[in-house]
């Protein structure tokens, strides 16, 4: 599987925009760049995913740039509720393997 | 949005025992679950896939014999920690894939801590 790197830890204000960084230079053009977030002792929360274009949900938006060769998790107003761990994760599609290969991620800290 | 839920969330047991950790998909039907374990300041680590009345693949270094998997419905899925050893103490988390939406999305249960004494 290609690999992410992302910033061990980040902080950000109350109500502030956070951006978070994932380069994933060795991307492939059948990967899917999937970001999960984890609060502590819970399980993984999906959060976004996207193969070429941005993607807006309800809890974050994703920029993803024209080569692919990294990515942006915007959360756009942060809260306390999202300290968490942030893994962006690349995952191949196609096949049988929907596995999802965890690195370090980014431990995020909201500030009030 | 799809619930995944863990029995128990959390399990102390005497070391020798067995302990079985029940993951379950609520309102979708689960043709691939993983489980995966992390220890404490570290990442998630996944043990194994299960595809639903099939055998689970093991990933590399982790013991089959051990950790036993039966994912014998397409809504529930089981690990049963064999000889359980005070090294086998750590938090222990499913997740399962809804085939029904091309599959893109994991979704995670809450995870089960267990302690070995």
């Amino acid at each position: 599987d290609a690999k992410t790197t992302q910033p061990n830890s980040m902080e950000s204000n109350e109500e502030e925009p956070v951006h978070l960084p994932c380069n994933h230079s060795t991307i492939s053009g059948t990967d899917y760049i999937h970001w999960y977030r984890q609060l502590p002792s819970q399980g993984p929360e999906y959060v976004i995913h996207g193969l070429t274009s941005n993607v807006n949900n309800r809890m974050a938006s994703l920029a993803i740039a024209e080569d692919r060769k990294s990515s942006t998790l915007i959360l756009h107003r942060a809260t306390l509720r999202d300290a968490a761990v942030y893994y962006c994760i690349l995952r191949r599609s196609g096949g049988s393997n929907y596995k999802l290969t965890f690195g370090k991620g980014t431990l995020l800290t909201v500030n009030p | 949005g799809a619930v995944v839920s863990q029995h128990p969330s959390w399990v102390i047991c005497k070391s020798g025992t067995s302990v079985k950790i029940e993951c379950r998909s609520l309102d979708f039907q689960a043709t691939t679950m993983f489980w995966y374990r992390q220890f404490p300041k570290q990442s998630l680590m996944l043990m194994a896939t299960s595809n639903e009345g099939s055998k689970a693949t093991y990933e590399q270094g982790v013991e089959k014999d051990k950790f036993l998997i039966n994912h014998a419905s397409l809504t529930l899925s089981t690990l049963t920690v064999t000889s359980a050893h005070p090294e086998d103490s750590s938090f222990y988390i499913c997740s399962a894939r809804d085939g029904t939406s091309g599959g893109r999305t994991q979704y995670f249960g809450p995870g089960t801590r267990l302690t070995v004494l």
